[in-house]
């Protein structure tokens, strides 16, 4: 089983529409973080939040951790094809250790 | 991907034979982290190591894997007679050391292991 469980795993919309795709878990993370990856990549940071309930924007992409810091979300704003891509949540746990969610494969078509 | 090197980036093996992948952490950084992604899938998590040291490796397969971060030289994981389920793209990340709160991880680019 997942510690962190993504919401969808699979998501498919037109240029112009906006999508939030989440990130759950029973933990507590010290800080969560999100990463796009493309395909033969590796993943790339895009944020990493911290206190609970923060809220940081990105441009169109607005990240926001939970107030007990056990969640979060991604919302995206008027997709782009350039948006495309495998998004992950990972949450670091009090002893420094990290772990991945399974991903939400986003595709905008165009 | 901020100067985490792994090498090499794709390695074709036969069954039985040993894969060896080589991670360069960022300069500075002393925590090192390996992760498995199949194709489609997320990334799961194999084993944290520190120099000298395997902090958690709960992720690893009971037999055939091994994982190391000797005091001088990248880390290394190995797989010994690899089977057509091994094949999948090998990600290494590292980390400062001591940082918690706020912690950053920065992953290399990827070894692609293909066994035929």
């Amino acid at each position: 089983t997942q510690l962190l469980e993504q919401s969808p795993q699979f998501l498919s919309i037109q240029e112009g529409e906006n999508l939030t795709v989440y990130c759950n878990s029973s933990s507590v993370f010290s800080s969560l973080q999100w990463y796009r990856q493309e395909p033969g990549e590796g993943p790339v940071l895009l944020v990493t939040v911290v206190t609970g309930g923060e809220v940081k924007k990105l441009k169109r992409l607005t990240f926001q951790f939970g107030d007990a810091r056990k969640d979060s979300s991604l919302h995206i704003t008027a997709a782009q094809p350039g948006d495309t891509g495998l998004y992950l949540c990972a949450g670091v746990l009090e002893n420094n250790d990290m772990r991945f969610g399974a991903g939400t494969r986003l595709t905008v078509k165009p | 991907n901020a100067g985490v090197m792994q090498n090499p980036r794709h390695l074709v093996r036969r069954r039985g034979q040993e894969a060896r992948l080589r991670c360069s952490p960022m300069k500075g950084h002393s925590h090192v982290y390996w992760y498995r992604q199949l194709p489609e899938e997320g990334l799961k998590f194999m084993v944290y190591l520190q120099k000298e040291n395997i902090i958690d490796e709960s992720g690893m397969p009971k037999e055939r894997f091994s994982a190391e971060f000797p005091k001088e030289g990248p880390s290394i994981l190995r797989i010994q007679q690899v089977v057509r389920g091994d094949s999948a793209a090998y990600f290494c990340a590292s980390s400062p050391l001591g940082q918690n709160f706020g912690n950053t991880i920065y992953f290399g680019e990827g070894s692609w292991l293909t066994v035929v």
